[in-house]
């Protein structure tokens, strides 16, 4: 069974960074390519950043380039989200989805979520 | 980007009816049209791929369709565990884009 579990979510002031975790289980991590979507409180969902399942490729949403960065450690089946300068507006829950298989596939596995609050 | 245009934004329907969602893009997506469900305080879930795919275990009460710019999810005989809010998705072009959502309730 596919297990995505996402961890690191909490309040944080504006400015500040804070790291997302998202562990992967029941199937061959290395193999897909993994993403992050967030949803803003009572709000639709938004595509935030994808990696490659090589970790070679990232693609972001432009008004989080330059302050997120995604990455993947295939040998802990992991995937990260660094978040910096983080503002008021990226509060939302950030789920870890899988790819159904090429970059740019429907999102095949999501996780429950984890909230991120940016707030002072 | 692609903008994706759902409607309605919310539905009411009794239980045994068939209900129908409807997505527009802004641009032609080629059929790259996927399908979530989301319950209530739990993530979403993919129902349907490539606009008319059904994916593994989704009751067949469930059916997408369409083309260019313009897709529909349809389900037939509404139960009860169907009360969702449900979203399109293109995954044509980068970034993917998803709509707004459609809130279904019963009536």
């Amino acid at each position: 069974e596919v297990q995505l579990v996402e961890s690191g979510g909490g309040l944080v002031q504006p400015g500040r960074s804070l790291k997302l975790s998202c562990a992967a289980s029941g199937f061959t991590f290395s193999d897909y390519n993994m993403a992050w979507v967030r949803q803003a409180p009572k709000k639709g969902l938004e595509w935030v950043a994808t990696i490659s399942y090589d970790g070679s490729s990232t693609y972001y949403r432009d008004s989080v380039k330059g302050r997120f960065t995604i990455s993947r450690d295939n040998a802990k089946s992991t995937l990260y989200l660094q978040m910096d300068s983080l503002r008021s507006e990226d509060t939302a829950t950030y789920y870890c989805a899988r790819h159904a298989a090429a970059i740019g596939d429907w999102f095949a596995y999501w996780g429950q979520g984890t909230l991120v609050t940016v707030s002072s | 980007d692609i903008q994706m245009t759902q409607s309605p934004a919310s539905l009411s329907a009794s239980l045994g009816e068939t209900v129908t969602i409807e997505c527009l893009a802004s641009e032609d997506i080629y059929s790259n049209l996927a399908w979530y469900q989301q319950k209530p305080g739990k993530s979403p879930q993919l129902l349907i791929y490539y606009a008319n795919s059904l994916n593994d275990g989704v009751p067949s009460r469930f059916s997408g369709s369409g083309s260019g710019t313009q897709y529909s999810l349809k389900i037939n005989s509404l139960q009860s565990e169907d009360v969702s809010i449900y979203f399109c998705q293109q995954n044509y072009d980068s970034p993917w884009t998803f709509g707004g959502g459609t809130k279904l309730e019963l009536k």
